[in-house]
């Protein structure tokens, strides 16, 4: 149990395009997500928390603007890279909180490997 | 969320038990330990967390100090596939609360 799912895997882009990544909590529901960037050699950045039917609230320094987090239903959460450019190139990652109280975990999905030429 | 210190990295060989330490000796009484991994090139892998008792589940053993200053994440047998870094994270309990990753502890399995 417990399975979140991220697509795509690995993404190409051009300079100035969006890129929409998808992840789905695929076997509990999850009023939160959590997205996190990673870049080489260095450890999870968390992003923005993602709660279902309310805006995502985002970490210092992280635009809203540019990285649009949809939490659509208690399954879907999706991250949007607007007008991406070389310097958004990075490991994206999501993560699902499962359970509750004393259980309460997070599971985290696969990870998306953006790259923007 | 308390701050951890985990060493950068240890060398374990296949087949035996690695014991990877963590230190948060600025631990509050309702703060978790948890454990997770990451694989290169994975997403984090969630292991096993507690709060004062030892835990155990079918990946690892977790032991925290009587004064939970420190803990020790066990895998009794480790294999090539355990080759990952391995990240104590201190959280605490409630709804509202994040993950904080440092640079955890680079474990590399050697047959």
């Amino acid at each position: 149990g417990a399975v979140v799912s991220q697509h795509p895997s690995r993404v190409i882009c051009k300079s100035g395009t969006s890129v929409k990544i998808e992840c789905r909590s695929l076997d509990f529901q999850a009023t939160t997500m959590f997205w996190y960037r990673q870049f080489p050699k260095q450890s999870l950045m968390l992003m923005a928390t993602s709660n279902e039917g309310s805006k995502a609230t985002y970490e210092q320094g992280v635009e809203k603007d540019k990285f649009l987090i949809n939490h659509a239903s208690l399954t879907l959460s999706t991250l949007t890279v607007t007008s991406a450019h070389p310097e958004d190139s990075s490991f994206y990652i999501c993560s699902a909180r499962a359970g509750r109280g004393n259980t309460d975990t997070q599971y985290f999905g696969p990870g998306t490997r953006l790259t923007v030429l | 969320d308390a701050k951890t210190t985990q060493p950068p990295s240890m060398d374990c060989a296949e087949g035996r038990a690695a014991n990877l330490p963590c230190n948060h000796s600025t631990i509050s009484g309702n703060e978790y330990v948890y454990w997770y991994r990451q694989i290169h090139s994975q997403g984090p892998q969630y292991i096993i967390h507690g709060l004062k008792n030892n835990e155990t589940n079918e990946m690892a053993s977790l032991i925290i100090t009587e004064d939970r200053k420190s803990s020790t994440l066990i895998l009794p047998h480790a294999t090539l596939r355990d080759t990952a870094v391995y990240y104590c994270i201190a959280r605490s309990g409630g709804s509202n609360y994040k993950l904080t990753f440092g640079k955890g502890t680079l474990l590399t399995v050697n047959p």
